[in-house]
């Protein structure tokens, strides 16, 4: 089957660095793409790999493994207001998109 | 450049009825995409409108159906509404389609009673 595996939790303190892991399953691979979703708001595009290697904008990071079907989004300096859900996306050959079940990040002051 | 904008915000349906919900999307995407998100499965595809026709279509049942009319905006309909159907309904514009950086809107709550 296709699916894209991501943890449901991830607790950090304020200021410190958070990794967010996405393993997927999928028929074909266009490149992994990460969301953020704040609660009651709509997902948000934060990064896109198509290539292997990482990504950086700003405080957020991504990197991309195509060989082990792995990714990750990195979160650094992390301030209150990125308590949010983030989610993994991939678009596969069947022209379907599939998400992440999604991580939600809670900050600790 | 104003947003994707969705209509209405909150419904409330009971079971057997029929519902359409609206989609705006930025000017100049041609590219419409529709999700349900739900506690138990997240985010699942619906399906992609570009140049007025369904380009892509998730694992749906038939009784959810879209269109998009020639201004690039987007309609989608779920017929003999059930129970299961509450839920968030995002939709999304791109200008190239799934393979593009998705803009999402607010999303309409739908909860079927």
């Amino acid at each position: 089957g296709q699916s894209l595996e991501q943890p449901s939790e991830v607790t950090a303190v304020e200021g410190a660095i958070v990794q967010i892991n996405c393993t997927y399953q999928t028929s074909g691979f266009y490149g992994l793409s990460w969301y953020q979703q704040h609660d009651g708001g709509a997902p948000t595009f934060l990064s896109y790999n198509g290539l292997d290697g990482l990504e950086e904008t700003g405080r957020f990071s991504s990197f991309l493994s195509r060989s082990d079907s792995y990714g990750y989004l990195l979160l650094q300096e992390l301030q209150m207001k990125d308590s949010a859900s983030y989610f993994c996306a991939v678009p596969n050959r069947d022209d379907k998109i599939i998400f992440g079940k999604g991580t939600r990040l809670h900050i600790l002051p | 450049k104003a947003g994707v904008t969705q209509t209405p915000r909150y419904l409330i349906k009971t079971r057997g009825q029929q519902v359409t919900l609206s989609c705006s999307p930025i000017s100049g995407h041609r590219s419409v995409s529709w999700y349900q998100q739900t506690p138990g499965q997240g985010l699942q595809f619906l399906f992609e409108y570009f140049s007025e026709t369904q380009r892509n279509k998730g694992n749906f049942p038939g009784r959810f159906s879209g269109r998009q009319f020639s201004n690039s905006r987007s309609e989608m309909n779920v017929s003999t509404l059930e129970l299961g159907d509450s839920a968030l309904y995002l939709c999304a514009s791109s200008i190239q389609g799934i393979v593009d950086t998705q803009y999402f809107g607010p999303g309409t709550r739908l909860t079927v009673l």
